[in-house]
C-alpha cells in the first residue's frame, strides 16, 4: 500500500521560498505522475503541477513562473519549491500520485499546512 | 480555459436519501478525464470515481457517476452517515482543474 508523506516548514516569510518534500513509502516512482495540489478556504483545490520519473514537468500556468517540482528517484521523493511567496500562498499542501492516462489522483498525502507570515 | 461549476453548493439530506451532485464544464470535455473525490473534514481528498463512471478500488456501489459533454453527475443512492462530506469534480486535460465542491450535509 503506497503512502505519501509531506514534510517541510509550516511557516514561511513573505517574499521567501516555500520548500516541501513528499516521501513515497513503497513501490516505484514510475510510471506515475507525482503531483502537488494545494487547498485554501477561498480558492478550494488548486493543482500546482506534476513531475514524471524522468524529470518531465507540467505546471499550472498561473504558478509556472514561481513553481519548481523535482524528483529524486533514489530517495523515492519529489519536491516543490515556490518562490516569492505571499499571504495568498497560505494553504494546505498535498502531494499525490496521479495516473497518466485518466488523470485521477488515487493516493494522497495527509497534507501539510503552510502559513506565509512575517 | 475550462471552468468546472458544481451545484448545488450545499445539499441538505438525511441518511438513506439519494444525493445527486452536478458538475458542469464550460466547454465539452472527454468523459475519459472526469473524476470525482470525497473529502471529509480534516482529511485529504479520497478518489471515488474516474473516467466519469469507473469506481475506484474499495468504493461502495452506492456511488455512481454518469454524464458526457458538459454535464456530469455523481449519485449516491442511499446516504450513509459517513457520506456527509464535500465532493469535488476534477478534469484532466492541458492542466488539472477542480470544481469548487458540493457539501452534502445532514
Amino acid at each position: 500500500q503506497v503512502q505519501l508523506q509531506e514534510s517541510g516548514p509550516g511557516l514561511v516569510k513573505p517574499s521567501e521560498t516555500l520548500s516541501l518534500t513528499c516521501s513515497v513509502s513503497v513501490g516505484s516512482i514510475s510510471p506515475y505522475y507525482w503531483t502537488w495540489v494545494r487547498q485554501t478556504p477561498g480558492k478550494g483545490l488548486e493543482w500546482i503541477g506534476y513531475i514524471f520519473y524522468n524529470g518531465a514537468t507540467k505546471y499550472n500556468p498561473y504558478l509556472e513562473s514561481r513553481a519548481t517540482i523535482s524528483v529524486d528517484t533514489s530517495k523515492m521523493q519529489f519536491s516543490l519549491r515556490l518562490t516569492s511567496v505571499t499571504a495568498a500562498d497560505t494553504a494546505v499542501y498535498y502531494c499525490a500520485r496521479q495516473f497518466r492516462y485518466f488523470g485521477q489522483l488515487d493516493v494522497w498525502g495527509q497534507g501539510t499546512t503552510v502559513t506565509v507570515s512575517s | 480555459e475550462i471552468v468546472l461549476t458544481q451545484s448545488p453548493g450545499t445539499l441538505s439530506l438525511s441518511p438513506g436519501e439519494r444525493a445527486t451532485l452536478s458538475c458542469r464544464a464550460s466547454q465539452s470535455v472527454s468523459s475519459d478525464f472526469l473524476v470525482w473525490y470525497q473529502q471529509r473534514p480534516g482529511q485529504a481528498p479520497r478518489l471515488l470515481i474516474y473516467s466519469t463512471s469507473i469506481r475506484a478500488t474499495g468504493i461502495p456501489d452506492r456511488f455512481s457517476g454518469s454524464g458526457s459533454g458538459t454535464d456530469f453527475t455523481l449519485s449516491i443512492s442511499r446516504l450513509e452517515p459517513e457520506d456527509f462530506a464535500v465532493y469535488f469534480c476534477q478534469h484532466y486535460g492541458h492542466s488539472v482543474l477542480f470544481g469548487q465542491g458540493t457539501k452534502v450535509e445532514i
